[in-house]
C-alpha cells in the first residue's frame, strides 16, 4: 500500500536528550514537510524539503534539525535546545502538479513525543 | 502575517442534523483545503478547492471557495457518529514552496 509512515507512534524521552522521529513515504513525492501540533491548535511548519539534499526552515525551526538524503525519507531530530518539545509531530508529503505547482499535502499518522 | 480563523471553535449536534462551519482570513489564498483529524491520527484530506466560487461535494460534505478568495465554508449533511473529530481548513499561497496555513480547527461532537 502507498502511504506515509511515521514511527514510533509514541515516544518518551528524558529532558536534555536528542530524539529522532522517522518519516518514510512510498508515494514518490518530491516534497516533504514536518509540522508540530499542540492541543487545541492548528499545525505549525517546522521544516520542509522540496528535493533530495535540500531543506528549508519553516516558521518554528529553532531546536529542530532535519536531513533529506533519500527521496523517501525525511527524519526530524528534536534537540535538547528545543525548549518545549512535548507535542504531536506530523509529517506530510506532496507531489508536483502538471502546472508546476505543488499538489495537496498528505499526512502520516503522527508521533506523540513526551519529554519527561 | 497570514492567519486563518475558524468558527465555531466547537459544536455539539444531534445525529442527523446538518453542520456548517467556516474559515476566514484577511489574506487571499489560491487554494482552500479541508481536512478532518481523528484523535491521535494525522489529518485526512476531505475536499480541495482550486478556484474562487468553486462548489465541490464529497458524499455528504460540500465545500465552497469564497468569491473574495478570503473565505471558505464546509457543510456536512445528515451527521453520523463517525463525523466526530476536528475539522481544519487550510489555505495555500503561491510562494517558492507549497506554503499551507492551517486554521485552529473546529471540534465536532455528534450526540447519537
Amino acid at each position: 500500500d502507498g502511504g506515509i509512515t511515521q514511527s514510533p507512534k509514541y515516544l518518551f524521552r528524558k529532558e536534555g536528550q536528542n530524539v529522532t522521529l522517522s518519516c518514510e513515504q512510498n508515494l514518490n513525492h518530491d516534497a516533504m514537510y514536518w509540522y508540530r501540533q499542540d492541543p487545541g491548535q492548528g499545525l505549525r511548519l517546522i521544516y520542509y524539503s522540496q528535493i533530495v539534499n535540500d531543506f528549508q526552515k519553516g516558521d518554528i525551526a529553532e531546536g529542530y534539525s532535519v536531513s533529506r538524503e533519500k527521496k523517501e525519507s525525511f527524519p526530524l531530530t528534536v534537540t535538547s535546545a528545543q525548549k518545549n518539545p512535548t507535542a504531536f509531530y506530523l509529517c506530510a508529503s506532496s507531489s508536483k502538479r502538471p502546472s508546476g505547482g505543488a499538489d495537496t499535502q498528505y499526512f502520516g499518522p503522527g508521533t506523540r513525543l513526551t519529554v519527561l | 502575517g497570514q492567519q486563518l480563523n475558524q468558527s465555531p471553535q466547537s459544536m455539539f449536534i444531534q445525529e442527523g442534523e446538518d453542520v456548517s462551519m467556516n474559515c476566514t482570513s484577511s489574506s487571499i489564498f489560491n487554494t482552500w483545503l479541508w481536512y478532518k483529524q481523528d484523535p491521535g491520527e494525522g489529518p485526512v484530506l476531505l475536499i480541495a478547492l482550486y478556484k474562487a466560487g468553486e462548489l465541490t461535494s464529497n458524499g455528504r460534505l460540500t465545500a465552497q471557495f469564497g468569491i473574495t478568495r478570503k473565505d471558505s465554508f464546509l457543510n456536512i449533511s445528515a451527521s453520523i457518529p463517525s463525523d466526530v473529530g476536528i475539522y481544519f481548513c487550510a489555505g495555500r499561497v503561491k510562494t517558492s514552496y507549497d506554503k499551507v496555513i492551517f486554521g485552529p480547527g473546529t471540534s465536532l461532537s455528534v450526540i447519537p
